[in-house]
């Protein structure tokens, strides 16, 4: 599986987007990239995830580069509850297989 | 609304007892996973199962085992707990083929004295 790689910590103001980047260099074609967020003491919550394609739902929006090397997840309008670690995960599209988290990113969201 | 339950929030067990942590998951989901959290080293997966009485070593097996009887079910097993097993235990459950993505039950917090 490809390994991703996040910056450990970023800030962000209440009420503005906060841009979260992956680098995943290694990622193969049959490869998706998922994002996960771990709000303190809860077990980690499902974000977006995208193969190749921009992507968007009601919680966050996913830009995936077109050589698929990096992406970034975009909270347009960041409030303290998005206060998390980020985690950007990719995973094969068929099979069982395992999660591997990084360290992921330490969001704050500052008022 | 579909999710993973595990069946204690908060434990504390005494070294050397055998202690037994329980998931359930409604969504008929294939695969299930054990992970432990610490701090400083991530979500690091313990075991995981594919399929009713397979299971597969993750990446720190030793001192646990699990169990997986039925589907909806997946028990993570400490032998003889030990001090350094004092971790928030995470179960998680997927279908085979992504990409619905993983669901995580809220964690136990599983204290060895």
């Amino acid at each position: 599986d490809a390994k991703t790689t996040q910056p450990p910590s970023m800030d962000c103001a209440e009420g503005r987007a906060a841009n979260l980047p992956c680098n995943h260099s290694t990622i193969s074609g049959n490869e998706y990239v998922y994002w996960y967020r771990q709000i303190h003491s809860q077990g980690p919550q499902y974000i977006i995830h995208g193969l190749k394609n921009n992507e968007t739902n009601e919680m966050a929006s996913l830009i995936i580069t077109e050589d698929r090397k990096s992406s970034t997840l975009i909270l347009p309008h960041a409030t303290l509850r998005d206060t998390a670690v980020y985690y950007c995960i990719v995973i094969r599209i068929q099979g069982a297989q395992k999660l591997v988290f990084g360290q992921g990113t330490r969001l704050t969201i500052n008022p | 609304d579909v999710k993973v339950t595990q069946s204690s929030r908060y434990l504390v067990k005494r070294t050397g007892e055998k202690v037994f942590l329980e998931c359930v998951q409604d969504m008929d989901h294939e695969n299930m996973f054990w992970y432990r959290q610490d701090p400083g080293l991530g979500l690091r997966l313990i075991y995981f199962s594919y399929d009713v009485k397979m299971k597969e070593k993750g990446d720190i097996p030793e001192g646990y085992s699990v169990s997986r009887e039925k589907k909806e079910r997946f028990s993570l097993i400490l032998e003889s707990a030990s001090t350094n097993q004092t971790s928030m235990y995470l179960c998680a459950s997927s279908v085979s083929s992504p990409p619905n993505g993983y669901t995580f039950g809220s964690g136990t917090r599983l204290t060895v004295v």
